[in-house]
């Protein structure tokens, strides 16, 4: 399988504690991208990296969350002290550059459930 | 501010016939529109996608069609088959910071192709 792959698939946590994503890009892809996407939404920007570099953040990614893909392939997605608004599907993404035609493919997502 | 808005949350369509889901888009930056097909539990697919630059992209049953100066794009699907039934999102990209090309995306249009 050479998609994106993350995990874990499905994760519940209770609030205040911490949780990690991991996502591993198609191959050879220096662009790596974080969504977020809840019911009846569509996927939300978190953030970007290229290579290892976080090049952007969104709004949207709280002091409580990081990001960091610390040797250019692999990334992972913290999240301290989680809370119940953070129950969603995050969605890691890459693609091979940043020009028209470089298509961005997702990952099979990882739930979160905060109870 | 929703700069991506799919309109209609549904649409069912009999196998056979075509399907036509819209989209509209408010910024004039986007250069590049994409068609993802989501299934439950799954991240993101992608389907099709437009340059700014053209005004029809067409692959196989799927044809994009975009209408710049209307600021519209539409996904034709023919003939619909009932594999076809999924979320539908549109996605525009376009220059933000350090040039990452985040995407934006709409609500989704759930199409249901009735045998």
């Amino acid at each position: 399988d050479t998609g994106v792959s993350q995990n874990p698939r499905h994760k519940i946590t209770k609030r205040g504690q911490n949780v990690t994503f991991r996502c591993d890009p198609i191959s050879e892809h220096n662009r790596l991208y974080w969504y977020r996407q809840t019911l009846g939404q569509g996927p939300e920007f978190l953030t970007y990296f290229q290579n290892e570099a976080q090049l952007e953040k969104s709004r949207l990614l709280s002091d409580r969350f990081s990001a960091e893909r610390p040797k250019g392939s692999f990334s992972t997605l913290e999240i301290q002290r989680t809370e119940q608004g953070d129950s969603a599907m995050y969605l890691c993404a890459s693609s091979a550059g940043q020009g028209i035609g470089n298509t961005i493919y997702f990952g099979e997502g990882s739930w979160l459930t905060v109870v | 501010d929703q700069q991506v808005k799919q309109n209609s949350p549904s649409l069912s369509v009999q196998e056979g016939r075509i399907s036509i889901l819209n989209c509209d888009y408010t910024n004039s930056m986007f250069d590049y529109f994409l068609w993802y097909k989501k299934y439950p539990a799954e991240g993101p697919t992608f389907l099709i996608s437009i340059s700014s630059i053209k005004d029809k992209n067409e692959d196989g049953r799927f044809t994009v069609f975009l209408n710049k100066s209307a600021k519209h794009l539409s996904l034709h699907i023919v003939p619909s088959q009932p594999g076809d039934s999924a979320v539908y999102f549109c996605a525009a990209r376009g220059p933000s910071g350090a040039g990452s090309y985040q995407l934006t995306f709409g609500k989704g249009t759930k199409l249901s192709v009735i045998p």
